[in-house]
């Protein structure tokens, strides 16, 4: 089973700024079978990035998703205000099961 | 508009059994997986596992194989996640989420997802 790890746990951040999120995995991700996903409270995560750099329908450029074989970055350029959630990421090229990472959590500085 | 509608919150005991549901719209049901996921209060993702409506092929986690069942009606376009006998562990909130067929026949990312179940087990 391929575990992922997420880092920082947690990121504050001020409107505006850039955030970067690293997903690192204990084993290459084959064919870079990797996506991201934003949660809010109270709400169903949202795909926000698959194949580790393709934009979601609807997601806006200022989410762009880069890496390969074990290291994988999600960056938000400027931070909006509703930018402020858990992030997490999840590999499926080797599976059973899939797996997600424990998350990232982006919060107001 | 593609859409998965969930069953309603569940308060079960200790060994009863349960059957949650999640309804597709919008799109071919037979032709996507549908994947359940689970969420333990204040915690994070965790996959549990995926069927095939198209054929009912269904993969599990080993974490979950043998301790729950996936299933799918595709007459109704509706997959379900079934315990037999629940434990207070099985206390979470749990999502349903469609995933696309990747290269042919993999499943993968998933898209789009459900509005989730809540599941609260006490005695």
């Amino acid at each position: 089973e391929i575990v992922l790890t997420q880092s920082p746990g947690t990121l504050s951040l001020s409107p505006g700024e850039r955030a970067t999120l690293s997903c690192r995995a204990s084993q290459s991700v084959s064919s870079s079978y990797l996506a991201w996903y934003q949660q809010k409270p109270g709400q169903a995560p949202r795909l926000l990035i698959y194949g580790a750099s393709s934009r979601a329908t609807g997601i806006p450029d200022r989410f762009s998703g880069s890496g390969s074989g074990t290291d994988f970055t999600l960056t938000i350029s400027r931070l909006e205000p509703e930018d402020f959630a858990v992030y997490y990421c999840q590999q499926y090229g080797s599976s059973p099961p899939d797996t997600f990472g424990p998350g990232t959590k982006v919060d107001i500085k | 508009e593609v859409q998965l509608v969930q069953s309603g919150a569940e308060v079960k005991k200790p060994g009863e059994s349960l059957k949650i549901s999640c309804k597709g719209s919008g799109y071919s049901f037979i032709n996507y997986w549908i994947g359940w996921v689970r969420q333990m209060p204040g915690k994070g993702l965790e996959w549990m596992g995926i069927i095939y409506p198209g054929d009912s092929d269904t993969r599990y986690s080993p974490s979950f194989q043998g301790q729950v069942t996936i299933s799918a009606d595709k007459s109704i376009s509706t997959a379900y996640l079934q315990w037999s006998s629940l434990k207070a562990s099985d206390t979470a909130m749990y999502y349903c989420a469609r995933s696309p067929l990747i290269r042919g026949y993999k499943y993968g990312h998933f898209d789009y997802w459900g509005q989730g179940t809540l599941v609260t087990v006490s005695s």
